[in-house]
């Protein structure tokens, strides 16, 4: 069964203290791998996309790092503003015009100051 | 500012009757997205259009209809047959549903309750 998995649920961070956000996927076929920041009572904000093992993308504090298995989310050096929920969503290759995207269920960062 | 904007922000549904959602975009893109958030659940697709005049079911379309009659507005409207209406739906859009152009960017959501 196709499946996005996030971890961890939940991570509390001191501002400026790096770490990493994980999004494991089990699909056939990768067709796109999506990260977005969604903070409370919002719509999701786009952040990344990633297609191939290997490919990395940045912007900011943030880095997004891409394998045959997950992809990484790496915050350097936090602020306090970079709280909120991130969202990992998966597009796999499928015939015809089904276009669902996976959707995991998020890591909410809190970065205290 | 091109963007993509939802309507209401709240709105509030009574026992068998029928709401209507409204999403409008301005970045011209083609496809357009329904989507319904609960909590402790990944985002779930309603609907989605490719082209105006067209639209396909997502995986919970039961209890939702939706219409495309201008490219700028995808319209989603909660029946009465729909039994459990209370959440948070966002509205996305894509420039196409092809390669890199599918990327979909978010409305700012309108959370439905029910009294």
């Amino acid at each position: 069964e196709d499946q996005v998995t996030q971890s961890p649920e939940a991570l509390r961070l001191q501002e400026g203290e790096s770490s990493s956000l994980n999004c494991s996927y089990t699909v056939s076929g990768l067709r796109g791998l999506f990260w977005y920041r969604q903070d409370p009572g919002k719509g999701p904000e786009f952040l990344f996309t990633l297609y191939s093992a290997g490919e990395e993308k940045e912007k900011e504090r943030l880095k997004a790092t891409l394998t045959k298995k997950e992809s990484f989310l790496h915050i350097t050096a936090p602020k306090p503003e970079d709280s909120a929920t991130y969202l990992c969503a998966v597009r796999r290759w499928e015939a015809g015009n089904n276009r669902k995207l996976i959707w995991g269920l998020g890591t909410s960062l809190a970065v205290n100051p | 500012d091109g963007g993509i904007t939802q309507s209401p922000k709240y709105l509030f549904r009574k026992e068998g009757q029928n709401v209507t959602l409204s999403c409008e975009q301005n970045l011209n893109h083609d496809a357009m997205y329904w989507y319904r958030q609960d909590p402790g659940q990944g985002l779930r697709l309603i609907y989605y259009s490719q082209i105006v005049n067209d639209f396909q079911k997502g995986d919970i379309a039961e209890g939702y209809s939706v219409s495309r009659e201008k490219k700028e507005s995808f319209p989603l409207t909660v029946t009465s047959a729909q039994k459990n209406p209370t959440a948070f739906y966002l509205c996305a859009s894509s420039i196409a549903l092809a390669g890199q152009q599918e990327t979909q960017y978010f409305g700012p959501g309108t959370r439905l309750l029910v009294l």
